[in-house]
Protein backbone atom coordinates (compact mmCIF):
# COMPACT_ATOMS: atom_id res chain seq x y z
CA UNK A 1 0.00 0.00 0.00
CA UNK A 2 0.80 3.28 -0.17
CA UNK A 3 2.33 5.15 3.56
CA UNK A 4 4.90 7.36 4.95
CA UNK A 5 5.73 7.01 8.65
CA UNK A 6 7.20 9.71 10.14
CA UNK A 7 9.16 9.47 13.28
CA UNK A 8 9.34 11.16 15.80
CA UNK A 9 5.96 12.89 15.95
CA UNK A 10 7.82 15.94 18.22
CA UNK A 11 11.27 16.91 19.16
CA UNK A 12 12.83 19.79 20.83
CA UNK A 13 16.46 20.89 20.75
CA UNK A 14 18.50 23.22 22.57
CA UNK A 15 19.73 26.03 19.85
CA UNK A 16 23.01 24.81 17.95
CA UNK A 17 22.42 21.27 18.56
CA UNK A 18 21.64 18.98 15.32
CA UNK A 19 17.82 17.76 14.55
CA UNK A 20 16.83 14.50 12.76
CA UNK A 21 14.01 13.34 11.37
CA UNK A 22 12.94 10.08 9.88
CA UNK A 23 11.11 8.83 7.30
CA UNK A 24 9.68 5.24 5.93
CA UNK A 25 8.10 4.27 2.68
CA UNK A 26 6.16 1.68 1.16
CA UNK A 27 7.05 -0.29 -1.87
CA UNK A 28 5.67 1.29 -4.20
CA UNK A 29 6.95 4.70 -3.76
CA UNK A 30 8.32 6.35 -6.79
CA UNK A 31 12.26 7.79 -6.80
CA UNK A 32 11.63 11.32 -5.36
CA UNK A 33 11.12 12.32 -1.53
CA UNK A 34 10.59 15.95 -0.81
CA UNK A 35 10.57 17.36 2.75
CA UNK A 36 8.55 20.44 3.66
CA UNK A 37 8.27 23.20 6.61
CA UNK A 38 4.83 24.38 7.70
CA UNK A 39 5.43 27.70 9.64
CA UNK A 40 1.84 28.34 11.88
CA UNK A 41 -0.66 29.32 9.71
CA UNK A 42 1.30 29.10 6.39
CA UNK A 43 1.27 26.76 4.13
CA UNK A 44 4.19 24.00 4.05
CA UNK A 45 7.07 25.09 2.06
CA UNK A 46 9.80 23.19 0.25
CA UNK A 47 13.08 22.76 1.53
CA UNK A 48 15.00 20.29 0.17
CA UNK A 49 14.31 16.86 -2.41
CA UNK A 50 16.21 13.65 -3.14
CA UNK A 51 16.13 11.91 -5.88
CA UNK A 52 17.08 8.15 -5.61
CA UNK A 53 20.03 8.24 -8.24
CA UNK A 54 22.18 9.69 -5.15
CA UNK A 55 22.34 8.92 -1.25
CA UNK A 56 22.81 12.68 0.25
CA UNK A 57 21.81 15.86 -0.48
CA UNK A 58 23.08 18.82 1.22
CA UNK A 59 21.83 22.54 1.09
CA UNK A 60 23.73 24.72 4.14
CA UNK A 61 22.22 24.11 7.36
CA UNK A 62 19.79 20.97 6.13
CA UNK A 63 20.64 17.82 4.39
CA UNK A 64 18.85 14.47 3.62
CA UNK A 65 19.95 11.29 2.95
CA UNK A 66 18.16 8.07 1.16
CA UNK A 67 18.29 4.25 1.84
CA UNK A 68 16.28 2.96 -0.39
CA UNK A 69 17.76 -0.73 1.05
CA UNK A 70 16.01 0.33 4.23
CA UNK A 71 12.95 2.24 2.30
CA UNK A 72 13.70 5.20 4.36
CA UNK A 73 15.32 8.80 4.26
CA UNK A 74 16.05 11.37 6.71
CA UNK A 75 16.01 15.32 7.16
CA UNK A 76 19.45 16.14 9.35
CA UNK A 77 19.36 20.28 10.53
CA UNK A 78 22.75 21.09 11.99
CA UNK A 79 23.08 23.82 14.21
CA UNK A 80 19.48 24.64 14.98
CA UNK A 81 18.08 28.08 15.35
CA UNK A 82 14.95 29.63 17.02
CA UNK A 83 13.48 30.11 13.60
CA UNK A 84 14.01 26.27 12.52
CA UNK A 85 11.14 26.13 14.46
CA UNK A 86 8.25 24.27 13.03
CA UNK A 87 6.15 21.54 11.79
CA UNK A 88 8.47 19.17 8.81
CA UNK A 89 6.83 17.17 6.73
CA UNK A 90 8.10 14.11 4.53
CA UNK A 91 6.70 12.38 1.17
CA UNK A 92 6.58 9.69 -1.07
CA UNK A 93 5.72 9.76 -4.57
CA UNK A 94 2.82 7.43 -5.62
CA UNK A 95 1.51 7.23 -9.29
CA UNK A 96 0.34 10.47 -9.80
CA UNK A 97 0.51 12.30 -6.30
CA UNK A 98 2.47 12.36 -3.12
CA UNK A 99 1.53 10.89 0.27
CA UNK A 100 2.80 13.04 3.22
CA UNK A 101 4.12 11.53 6.86
CA UNK A 102 1.85 12.65 9.58
CA UNK A 103 5.05 15.42 10.64
CA UNK A 104 7.03 16.10 13.38
CA UNK A 105 6.78 19.49 15.48
CA UNK A 106 10.01 20.38 15.93
CA UNK A 107 10.97 22.96 18.88
CA UNK A 108 14.15 24.56 18.83
CA UNK A 109 14.95 26.20 22.49
CA UNK A 110 17.20 28.87 23.14
CA UNK B 1 6.62 36.87 -8.45
CA UNK B 2 5.10 34.13 -9.74
CA UNK B 3 3.19 31.64 -6.83
CA UNK B 4 -0.12 30.57 -5.55
CA UNK B 5 -3.08 32.42 -4.05
CA UNK B 6 -5.82 31.18 -1.74
CA UNK B 7 -8.52 33.42 -0.66
CA UNK B 8 -10.04 34.11 1.61
CA UNK B 9 -7.38 33.59 4.52
CA UNK B 10 -10.46 33.04 7.07
CA UNK B 11 -13.63 31.67 6.41
CA UNK B 12 -17.07 31.16 8.13
CA UNK B 13 -19.58 28.78 6.79
CA UNK B 14 -23.64 28.60 8.86
CA UNK B 15 -24.50 24.91 8.92
CA UNK B 16 -26.29 23.65 5.80
CA UNK B 17 -24.46 26.34 3.75
CA UNK B 18 -21.80 25.47 0.32
CA UNK B 19 -19.09 27.61 0.69
CA UNK B 20 -16.57 28.02 -2.43
CA UNK B 21 -12.88 28.58 -1.71
CA UNK B 22 -10.41 29.89 -4.33
CA UNK B 23 -6.88 28.69 -5.62
CA UNK B 24 -5.62 30.78 -8.20
CA UNK B 25 -1.56 30.34 -9.64
CA UNK B 26 0.33 32.07 -12.06
CA UNK B 27 2.96 29.65 -12.04
CA UNK B 28 1.77 28.05 -15.84
CA UNK B 29 1.87 24.59 -13.73
CA UNK B 30 -0.59 21.74 -15.07
CA UNK B 31 -1.17 20.04 -11.97
CA UNK B 32 -3.02 21.23 -9.31
CA UNK B 33 -4.42 19.69 -5.81
CA UNK B 34 -6.67 20.59 -2.83
CA UNK B 35 -5.48 19.17 0.54
CA UNK B 36 -7.63 19.42 4.18
CA UNK B 37 -5.19 19.23 7.56
CA UNK B 38 -7.03 19.28 10.77
CA UNK B 39 -4.98 20.26 13.97
CA UNK B 40 -1.91 18.09 14.77
CA UNK B 41 -2.69 16.17 11.59
CA UNK B 42 -1.05 15.32 8.25
CA UNK B 43 -2.11 16.32 4.84
CA UNK B 44 -4.87 14.47 3.28
CA UNK B 45 -6.09 14.56 -0.25
CA UNK B 46 -9.65 15.71 -1.27
CA UNK B 47 -8.96 16.47 -4.73
CA UNK B 48 -6.58 17.05 -7.98
CA UNK B 49 -6.24 17.79 -11.04
CA UNK B 50 -4.08 16.81 -13.62
CA UNK B 51 -5.30 18.83 -16.88
CA UNK B 52 -8.05 21.27 -17.66
CA UNK B 53 -11.22 20.26 -17.64
CA UNK B 54 -10.36 17.02 -15.72
CA UNK B 55 -9.90 16.49 -12.19
CA UNK B 56 -10.05 12.81 -9.83
CA UNK B 57 -11.07 11.95 -6.68
CA UNK B 58 -8.41 11.64 -3.19
CA UNK B 59 -8.63 10.31 -0.02
CA UNK B 60 -11.28 12.19 1.64
CA UNK B 61 -13.22 13.74 -1.47
CA UNK B 62 -16.80 12.84 -0.06
CA UNK B 63 -19.02 16.41 0.52
CA UNK B 64 -16.13 18.03 -1.69
CA UNK B 65 -16.72 19.52 -5.43
CA UNK B 66 -14.31 21.27 -7.65
CA UNK B 67 -13.91 22.53 -11.28
CA UNK B 68 -11.06 22.98 -13.50
CA UNK B 69 -12.25 25.82 -16.56
CA UNK B 70 -9.05 27.39 -16.67
CA UNK B 71 -5.24 26.16 -16.06
CA UNK B 72 -4.81 28.95 -13.67
CA UNK B 73 -7.61 28.26 -11.55
CA UNK B 74 -8.78 25.31 -9.18
CA UNK B 75 -11.59 26.74 -6.73
CA UNK B 76 -13.49 23.81 -4.27
CA UNK B 77 -16.55 23.86 -3.08
CA UNK B 78 -17.49 22.78 0.02
CA UNK B 79 -20.84 21.49 0.16
CA UNK B 80 -23.63 21.13 3.02
CA UNK B 81 -23.24 17.46 2.66
CA UNK B 82 -19.46 17.41 4.57
CA UNK B 83 -20.25 17.04 7.68
CA UNK B 84 -17.21 18.07 9.38
CA UNK B 85 -16.04 21.26 7.08
CA UNK B 86 -14.10 23.04 9.90
CA UNK B 87 -10.67 22.78 9.21
CA UNK B 88 -7.12 24.50 7.13
CA UNK B 89 -7.41 23.74 3.62
CA UNK B 90 -4.27 24.03 1.35
CA UNK B 91 -3.84 24.31 -2.43
CA UNK B 92 -0.91 23.36 -4.13
CA UNK B 93 0.27 23.16 -7.89
CA UNK B 94 2.68 21.44 -9.74
CA UNK B 95 4.48 21.56 -13.29
CA UNK B 96 2.74 17.44 -13.69
CA UNK B 97 5.09 16.51 -16.31
CA UNK B 98 8.08 16.16 -14.30
CA UNK B 99 7.94 14.85 -10.74
CA UNK B 100 8.69 17.98 -8.57
CA UNK B 101 7.92 19.29 -5.10
CA UNK B 102 4.49 21.16 -4.65
CA UNK B 103 4.15 24.96 -4.02
CA UNK B 104 1.27 25.11 -1.72
CA UNK B 105 -1.16 28.71 -0.90
CA UNK B 106 -0.68 30.32 2.47
CA UNK B 107 -4.20 28.40 3.19
CA UNK B 108 -7.89 28.80 4.06
CA UNK B 109 -8.82 28.48 7.71
CA UNK B 110 -12.52 27.33 7.18
CA UNK B 111 -14.98 27.25 10.47
CA UNK B 112 -18.22 26.20 11.05
CA UNK B 113 -20.24 28.54 13.11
Amino acid sequence: GENVEQHPSTLSVQEGDSAVIKCTYSDSASNYFPWYKQELGKGPQLIIDIRSNVGEKKDQRIAVTLNKTAKHFSLHITETQPEDSAVYFCAGHYGQNFVFGPGTRLSVLP
Amino acid sequence: DGGITQSPKYLFRKEGQNVTLSCEQNLNHDAMYWYRQDPGQGLRLIYYSQIVNDFQKGDIAEGYSVSREKKESFPLTVTSAQKNPTAFYLCASSPGQVVYGYTFGSGTRLTVV
